[in-house]
């Protein structure tokens, strides 16, 4: 159980071009997702909470009008990155967590975004 | 928000050695959680652990919550152990820095 796919795994686009990261728990309902986003030989830095039906919660030095995060139901989260950038391009991972009464992350696959 | 460190960076064993790898954050926390990301990116749940011990096969985990330290620890290491460990606190599971494991045959 536990499960969490991402969709794309792998995204080329052009530059000023727009891209969308789905992000769904298979298994469980995920009251809340997470965003992050890696670069390489780098950790995880974290981007966005979101919990289902509300606005997400972006931290400090994310762009909430570049980065456009969605949480329409308990099993699915959108990250969308506006007009992209080469800047832009990173591995973007997400992970839920909403197992009643336990907090464990469940981590999706990752989507490497290349923009051109 | 909180901040993590984790030690060594870098860790190279021979096969069959054992390893301690050392997370230490800033402030209490109820959540914490021990990933390894494996070559390809993904991140394998290892132990979710906010105190106390847990210990899964050849590893083991300790969270000393009020020292504000949690230990992963590694026996018998073997090639496939390769690859990032990391550590992840709070509400929000703020990452540490991670420690990159090389394990040589």
């Amino acid at each position: 159980g536990a499960v969490v796919s991402q969709h794309p795994s792998r995204v080329i686009c052009k530059s000023g071009t727009s891209v969308k990261i789905e992000c769904r728990s298979l298994d469980f309902q995920a009251t809340t997702m997470f965003w992050y986003r890696q670069f390489p030989k780098k950790s995880l830095m974290l981007m966005a909470t979101s919990n289902e039906g509300s606005k997400a919660t972006y931290e400090q030095g994310v762009e909430k009008d570049k980065f456009l995060i969605n949480h329409a139901s308990l099993t699915l989260s959108t990250l969308t990155v506006t007009s992209a950038h080469p800047e832009d391009s990173s591995f973007y991972i997400c992970s839920a967590t909403g197992m009643i009464g336990y907090n464990e992350q469940f981590f999706g696959p990752g989507t490497r975004l290349t923009v051109l | 928000g909180i901040q993590v460190e984790q030690s060594p960076p870098d860790l190279i064993l021979q096969e069959g050695a054992n390893s301690t790898l050392r997370c230490n954050f800033s402030d209490s926390v109820n959540n914490l959680q021990w990933f390894h990301q494996n070559p390809w990116g993904q991140l394998i749940n290892l132990f979710y652990i906010p105190s106390g011990t847990k210990q899964n096969g050849r590893l083991s985990a300790t969270t000393v919550a009020t020292e504000r330290y949690s230990l992963l620890y590694i026996s018998s290491s073997q090639t496939t152990d390769s690859g990032v460990y990391f550590c992840a606190v709070g509400n929000q599971f703020y990452f540490g820095t991670g420690t990159s494991l090389t394990v040589i045959p």
